[in-house]
């Protein structure tokens, strides 16, 4: 029972680089989210989608763009890297029944560093 | 619009009770509770809704006051294996599309 996968796990990237994180949920969940988690900072939303083919921006969308092309797949992307996105990335999955009264199915989290 | 948890961080001794709180200056829907240990992924441990309903969770329990948009979280007679950092999550409506919004967390560290 995999639930929540996120792909890659480790990356570094140089300024300027792009990249995308990979979320795939196989619990037929209709929400997605995109958190990104900073010291002293706690967990911020950065977009997160309420259905396949929707997406909408959260506490700090800039510099990221996401897609939700398939259900069980929601990507983060980065255009053009900054060492301000040096963070954990955590991704997560809720069902449309519980979005509001239930929980959140959080990923183990993607670590990427750009120098 | 992020919600403030205090303290940031308490130390405490087995047994020792202790009380995270979480304020929000906008009007709440509900507030979620989460607790993430070193290295891992934030596991949730209870939610509240408007109404100033008290959840339990173990010798965990949590309270719900919408006249002041706080909640507070009580932790009974700690364990070892409560230590971690807990996050309070708000959500500010019934039609946000579940945007939760976490505060900065609070960490907890649980002494023999």
């Amino acid at each position: 029972n995999a639930g929540v996968t996120q792909t890659p796990k480790f990356r570094v990237l140089k300024t300027g680089q792009s990249m995308t994180l990979l979320c795939a949920q196989d619990m037929n969940h209709e929400y997605m989210y995109w958190y990104r988690q900073d010291p002293g900072m706690g967990l911020r939303l950065i977009h997160y989608s309420v259905g396949e083919g929707t997406t909408a921006k959260g506490e700090v969308p800039d510099g990221y763009n996401v897609s939700r092309l398939k259900k069980q797949n929601f990507l983060l992307g980065l255009e053009s890297a900054a060492p301000s996105q040096t963070s954990v990335y955590f991704c997560a999955s809720s069902s449309r029944s519980t979005v509001n009264t239930g929980e959140l199915f959080f990923g183990e989290g993607s670590r990427l560093t750009v120098l | 619009q992020q919600p403030v948890q205090s303290p940031q961080a308490v130390i405490l001794r087995e047994g020792e009770d202790a009380v995270i709180n979480c304020s929000s200056s906008k009007a709440l829907y509900s507030v979620h509770w989460y607790r993430q240990k070193h290295g891992e992924a934030p596991v949730f441990l209870m939610i509240l809704l408007k109404g100033g309903e008290q959840k339990g969770h173990e010798k965990i329990s949590a309270s719900f006051n919408e006249k002041k948009q706080q909640s507070s979280l009580y932790l009974t007679a700690s364990q070892l294996s409560y230590s971690g950092t807990y996050f309070c999550g708000a959500l500010l409506s019934y039609n946000q599309g579940g945007k939760l919004i976490f505060g900065q967390g609070t960490e907890l560290s649980v002494k023999p």
